[in-house]
This record gives C-alpha cells, structure tokens and sequence, in this order.
C-alpha cells in the first residue's frame, strides 16, 4: 500500500463549483499534514496545514479524520485561478521529512 | 526576500559528466532537502540534512551525493549522470519545528536532461 495516496484526477468542474480531493495515508503515526499547490512547472507551496478539527481558509476547507487515515480538502466557489495540481503531504516523525501523493489536478473552466 | 534560489535552472548535459545543482536558502533554516519529480511518480526525496554536516539518505538516494559545509548551502552532485536521471529536481528548507508550522520552502526548480 502506497504511503500517501490521492484522486488520479484530473478534476474539471466549472467557474463556481464545488469541489472535493480525497488522500488517504498509511502510516498510523503520521504527526502533520498538509495541502501543498503546484502550477504547472513551478514548485509546491503550501496551500494550508490540516488540524484535528479541521481548519477553513477562505473558500478552503480541510479536514483529518485520524481514525481512518484520511484528509480532504474541499474548494468552494472555484475559480479559474484555483486550477492547478494539489498534493496531499503526510510527514511521519521527527523534523521534516515529507511524503508526497502524486497530486490531484484540478481544471476549473469557464 | 525569503528564499530558496537554485541553479541551474535548466540544464541538459551527457552521460557521465559530472554535475553540480547548487541551493540555497536565506532564512536561516536548519533542515534542507532535494526531491525530484517524475511524471506518474510525484516527488521522491533524494538526501536531507538535518543539520550543517549532517546528511542522510531519502528514498531514492542512488546516483547522487550532497554535502552541508554551510548552513545556507546544499549543493546536488551526480558525479556520473545517467539518462533515467532525467527529471525536475526540487531543493527545500524549513526550520525544525515540529508540528504543523514546519512550512517547507521550496526553489523554483532544476530541469534535468542527461542524454
């Protein structure tokens, strides 16, 4: 079982939709998670940290749920700007090491 | 400006010639690290180092070498590149936190050709 795994993807939806992307990790003691974003070519950047109870920031919302491993991120109102690949990043222990899904890409048309 | 700057940006070079992928950061931080990112397989960690002179093996460690002499500097060495080298390869810091405000910085990127 792979250890980070997302949505193969790609997303399209249109200008305004909502949209949902799933990960699911397979290490129990996995400590911090993340959403990172990354533009085509370009380097991830972190899009938010996901917290316990869960965290929003603007039209984003994460969510971990430690029970069965998994964390989503839901985008609401989607913009054009928002297409783009999302990475669901687990780090296990210790300092910083991450592990990355293979990313989720999303298309938001006009 | 907080950054990781990288260098070169692109490249493309021949089998068994040796190269240098430069990285640095100005923020200060402890942790750094190299990944590469291949289509279908994400981004794989290469080395890290905790530390100045304190480095060690990621998952896909083999064809590569780094060093830490400086705490701003991580340098990538391919001391014989081959062709399955051939990626986009990505160095990062962070501080060493713990927890979620562990945010890791990454450089624009080094697109890699061996032919």
């Amino acid at each position: 079982r792979k250890e980070v795994e997302q949505d193969p993807g790609p997303f399209n939806v249109p200008e305004g939709a909502t949209v949902a992307f799933n990960c699911t990790y397979s290490n129990s003691a996995s400590q911090s998670f993340f959403w990172y974003r990354q533009d085509c070519r370009k380097e991830p950047k972190l899009l938010m940290s996901v917290y316990s109870s869960g965290n929003e920031d603007g039209r984003f919302t994460a969510q971990l749920n430690r029970a069965s491993q998994y964390i989503s991120l839901l985008i609401r109102d989607s913009k054009l700007s928002d297409s783009a690949t999302y990475l669901c990043v687990v780090r296990n222990s210790g300092y910083s090491t991450l592990t990355f899904g293979k990313g989720t890409m999303l298309l938001v048309s006009p | 400006e907080a950054q990781v700057t990288q260098n070169p940006r692109y490249l493309i070079t021949v089998t068994g010639k040796k190269l240098t992928v430069t990285c640095s950061q100005n923020m200060n931080h402890e942790y750094m690290s190299w990944y590469r990112q291949d289509p279908g397989l994400g981004l794989r960690q290469i080395y890290y180092s905790m530390n100045v002179e304190v480095t060690d093996k990621g998952d896909v460690p083999e064809g590569y070498k780094v060093s830490r002499k400086e705490k701003r500097n991580f340098p990538l060495i391919l001391e014989s590149p081959s062709p399955n080298q051939t990626s986009l390869y990505f160095c990062a810091s962070s501080s060493r936190g713990s927890g979620s405000t562990d945010t890791q910085y990454f450089g624009p990127g080094t697109r890699l050709t061996v032919l």
